[in-house]
């Protein structure tokens, strides 16, 4: 079993929908946890932490489930911008070493 | 404040030459990270160095490789006797603690 896992897709959603994305990741020792987008030809850029509680950040809301091992990415009212890969990341307790996803391909659509 | 720098932007080298990466991480950022990325495909863990700890050099792929970070701050990347498969999208990224990591813009090498 991979590290970290994530549904390549793409996900072809039309403007203004609401998409989510899960991430699992294997290592129950894993510790903190980040969603990064990637543009096409472009470095990742961090798109927000996801921490115990959950977190917001605008449109975007990150999820932890520990109990399962997955992380989640809720894009609420897409827009044409958010087109983008988005990369899941895992750190494990103890170690500066983080596992990328190989990313989730977002297509918002007019 | 100024982000992680990363230069040549773009190198093209013929097959057997040898070539160096640099990377300028942010100020203060004691984790530095070297990736690659092949088009299309996923990022690749080359070496991490974090504060004066001896680097973990597990991801690179052979021996004609290899890093070095001089000061706790700047990097260079080196490939030896560069081949065509080594032609990818160089990424470095730095971070400071528990933050993640922001990344460079990369280089674009090119071995003909």
């Amino acid at each position: 079993r991979k590290e970290v896992e994530q549904d390549p897709g793409p996900f072809n959603v039309p403007e203004g929908a609401t998409v989510a994305f899960n991430c699992t990741y294997s290592n129950s020792a894993s510790q903190s946890f980040f969603w990064y987008r990637q543009d096409c030809r472009k470095e990742p850029k961090l798109l927000m932490s996801v921490y115990s509680s959950g977190n917001e950040d605008g449109r975007f809301t990150a999820q932890l489930n520990r109990a399962s091992q997955y992380i989640s990415l809720l894009i609420r009212d897409s827009k044409l911008s958010d087109s983008a890969t988005y990369l899941c990341v895992v750190k494990v307790r103890g170690y500066q070493k983080v596992t990328f996803g190989t990313g989730t391909k977002l297509q918002v659509i007019p | 404040g100024a982000g992680v720098s990363q230069s040549p932007s773009n190198k093209v080298t013929e097959k057997g030459k040898d070539v160096e990466l640099r990377c300028d991480p942010i100020s203060g950022h004691t984790a530095l990270y070297w990736y690659r990325q092949s088009l299309g495909q996923g990022l690749e863990f080359l070496i991490y160095f974090q504060g004066n700890s001896a680097p973990d050099k597990s991801g690179l792929p052979s021996d004609r490789f290899s890093a070095e970070r001089t000061g706790g701050s700047v990097s260079t990347l080196t490939i030896q006797r560069t081949q065509q498969e080594d032609s990818a999208v160089y990424l470095c990224a730095s971070s400071l603690g528990e933050t993640g990591q922001y990344f460079g813009p990369g280089t674009r090498l090119t071995v003909t």
